[in-house]
């Protein structure tokens, strides 16, 4: 079946500029995660997102990062006013959400963010 | 909150040589591990994972992970490496019943050399 899917692939953005980053998940997976690769902090968790309850943002670094997931599905991760900082591999995780399955992750190829 | 070891950044290793990648973890709560792996230019693979049960842990390409709890480490072994085990390797743990975001160690390259 198909995998998690994020797009775009690649995104430059001058400085001060909005982005969006978009995951879809695996059809049935209740759970969504958010996490970022970068060179200097090496994979950090940003946001969880688990059915309907309230996501779990103890991850996002600054306000200028916010996450929604509409109908329990598709995520959007938007960064307000890049800073260069922000350039990294942005990669979407998607899991069953309950048992043991839960636990088990399976991640997109992630969208590669440079910042101008 | 949990934090992730990884001791080695880097391991070179000779092709059917054995490997050990290690991986120390501190935690105040029960923790479930992971190996996951990401080979070049590709995304992020799970390797292996302890959930419950023997702390002897194996995936199919013939890597295995031992969870040691007193000393709170889950060490990557295998035999004998092939050219395409390069990769780099990452270690990391989730809380038990807690919303199972992982939290990763730096990555361990493993470069395997003819």
């Amino acid at each position: 079946g198909a995998g998690v899917s994020q797009s775009p692939s690649n995104k430059v953005t001058e400085k001060g500029k909005d982005v969006e980053l978009r995951c879809d998940p695996i059809s049935g997976h209740t759970a969504l995660y958010w996490y970022r690769q970068s060179l200097g902090q090496g994979l950090e968790f940003l946001i969880y997102f688990q059915g309907n309850s309230a996501p779990d943002k103890s991850g996002l670094p600054s306000d200028r990062f916010s996450a929604e997931r509409t109908g329990g599905s598709v995520s959007t991760l938007t960064i307000q006013r890049t800073q260069q900082e922000d350039s990294a591999v942005y990669l979407c995780a998607s899991s069953p959400g309950t048992g043991l399955g839960a636990y088990e992750q399976y991640f997109g190829p992630g969208t590669r963010l440079t910042v101008t | 909150a949990q934090s992730v070891t990884q001791l080695d950044s880097q391991v070179p290793v000779f092709e059917e040589a054995p490997v050990e990648l290690r991986c120390n973890y501190s935690s105040s709560v029960s923790v479930y591990l992971f190996w996951y792996v990401q080979y070049p230019n590709q995304g992020l693979q799970l390797l292996l994972k302890y959930l419950s049960g023997s702390t002897l842990v194996e995936s199919i390409n013939g890597f295995e992970a031992e969870f040691n709890k007193s000393q709170t480490s889950f060490h990557l072994r295998k035999p004998s490496v092939h050219i395409s085990d390069t990769a780099e390797y990452f270690c990391a743990v989730s809380p038990k019943g807690a919303g199972n975001m992982l939290t990763f160690g730096g990555g361990t390259r493993l470069m395997v050399k003819p």
